[in-house]
């Protein structure tokens, strides 16, 4: 069974531009969770979804959106690019919400300039 | 709102010897909890998981962890470690609210296995 896929793997953006970055999650699973881990901060939630609802939201500010699609797959966005949003962004999924453990992808990193 | 607080942010020790890491949560009812871990440029895996029952939870590759309501914590141990565990180790806390559940994740713990 495959894992989570997360794309692009690496990514390096100015200041000002905006990102979006994508996650195909295990087959079956149909919640998908969006984490956001820097040295500082650590591992913080960003948001979840389940059948195309966002069902938990982190405390980030509104340039950070996500959406999931009918097929599971989920991306999330990130408009106004700071530097503070240089990070890892991992996402991770599971059967369905409040499941349990969550399945993790790679991450994918984004460099802000 | 649940919390985790991981006592120690490096952790050196030599091959072959025991290590603890340290993991403390705020109070709950009930609580899920879990260890993970991360390799160098990778996500996060499973180490293991107390979602109920037997408070010693074991893992394929020899670390346990027990489950301590009184003392809130849920510390990792390894009886004999391998280089090839270095690595940082994540205790997290499930927070569950309205259907939902994300997980709360302490800040990590740096394993250093040397030779």
């Amino acid at each position: 069974k495959a894992g989570v896929t997360q794309t692009p793997r690496y990514l390096i953006k100015t200041r000002g531009q905006q990102v979006t970055l994508s996650c195909s999650p295990i087959s079956g699973h149909r919640s998908v969770s969006w984490y956001q881990q820097t040295p500082g901060q650590g591992l913080q939630f960003l948001f979840e979804y389940f059948s195309e609802t966002q069902r938990n939201k982190g405390n980030f500010p509104g340039r950070f959106s996500g959406r999931q699609f009918s097929n599971s797959r989920s991306e999330m966005n990130v408009s106004t690019l700071e530097l503070g949003d240089s990070a890892l962004y991992l996402c991770a999924s599971r059967p369905g919400p409040g499941t349990g453990e969550l399945f993790f992808g790679e991450g994918s990193r984004l460099t802000v300039l | 709102a649940q919390s985790v607080t991981q006592l120690d942010s490096q952790v050196p020790v030599f091959e072959e010897a025991p290590v603890e890491l340290r993991c403390n949560y705020s109070s709950s009812v009930s609580v899920y909890l879990f260890w993970y871990v991360q390799y160098p440029n990778q996500g996060l895996q499973l180490l293991l998981k107390y979602l109920s029952g037997s408070t010693l939870v074991e893992s394929i590759n020899g670390f346990e962890a027990e489950f301590n309501k009184s003392q809130t914590s849920f510390h990792l141990r390894k009886p004999s470690v391998h280089i090839s565990d270095t690595a940082e180790y994540f205790c997290a806390v499930s927070d569950r609210k309205g259907g939902s559940e994300k997980l709360v994740f302490g800040k990590g713990t740096k394993l250093t296995v040397n030779p």
